[in-house]
């Protein structure tokens, strides 16, 4: 059974980059038909999708992130990574990392961690 | 920018049918997700696909999705059912969630 925790800082200060790691365990992030995802939470509000990327290390961003997020690979550790930079108060949300798996006919985000509370705050 | 319409609440008696709706444009054309979120936890997936359920989750949750509608329909609710619950879908390259739906069993 796969499963996915986040993990990194959980105060950033403003104009700072957020950096967040997933790390997957039961299972390889190299396997085809998985994409891994970034999704963002503000107290009290709703889910937000940040990006994505594939195995094969293409990514696709939220257009109205896209200037500010990088996410990337680490197949050796298993892990994915987003990086958001220029952070405001605006950004302060829990942050879930979560896997979207590809049926051929469709896709769903099917199963994603715990969340991690990231507060951007001097 | 797509936009994906929930109702804030929606209340029901333990045992009786909880129906969510989920509007968006030409929603029917897409495929519809829902996620429950009970407090203070992460998302679970509880249909994809529009009327598909993931191994483990019981069959009182069941989906549609026709016209500019998507529904969520739980059967004999529980009172384990309370919770928040979110419609996704995609829309040119991006990943849409729903305004939320808080479903509270009286």
């Amino acid at each position: 059974q796969v499963q996915l925790q986040e993990s990194g800082p959980g105060l950033v200060k403003p104009s700072q980059t957020l950096s967040l790691t997933c790390s997957v365990s039961g299972g390889s992030i190299s396997s085809g038909s998985s994409y891994w995802s970034w999704i963002r939470q503000p107290a009290r509000k709703g889910l937000e999708w940040i990006g994505h990327i594939y195995s094969s290390g293409s990514t696709n961003y939220n257009p109205s992130l896209k200037s500010r997020v990088t996410i990337s690979l680490d197949t050796s550790k298993n892990q994915f990574s987003l990086k958001l930079s220029s952070v405001t108060a605006a950004d302060t949300a829990v942050y879930y990392c979560a896997r979207r798996r590809d049926y051929g006919d469709g896709d769903a985000f099917d199963i994603w961690g715990q969340g991690t509370m990231v507060t951007v705050s001097s | 920018s797509y936009e994906l319409t929930q109702p804030p609440s929606v209340s029901v008696s333990p045992g009786q049918t909880a129906s969510i709706t989920c509007s968006g444009d030409e929603l029917g054309d897409k495929f519809a997700s829902w996620f429950q979120q009970r407090l203070g936890q992460s998302p679970v997936l509880v249909i994809y696909q529009d009327t598909k359920r993931p191994s483990g989750i019981p069959e009182r949750f069941s989906g549609s999705n026709s016209g500019n509608t998507a529904t969520l329909t739980i059967s004999g609710t529980q009172a384990m059912d309370e919770a928040d619950y979110y419609c996704q879908a995609w829309d040119s390259s991006t990943y849409v969630f729903g305004t939320g739906t808080k479903v509270t069993v009286l």
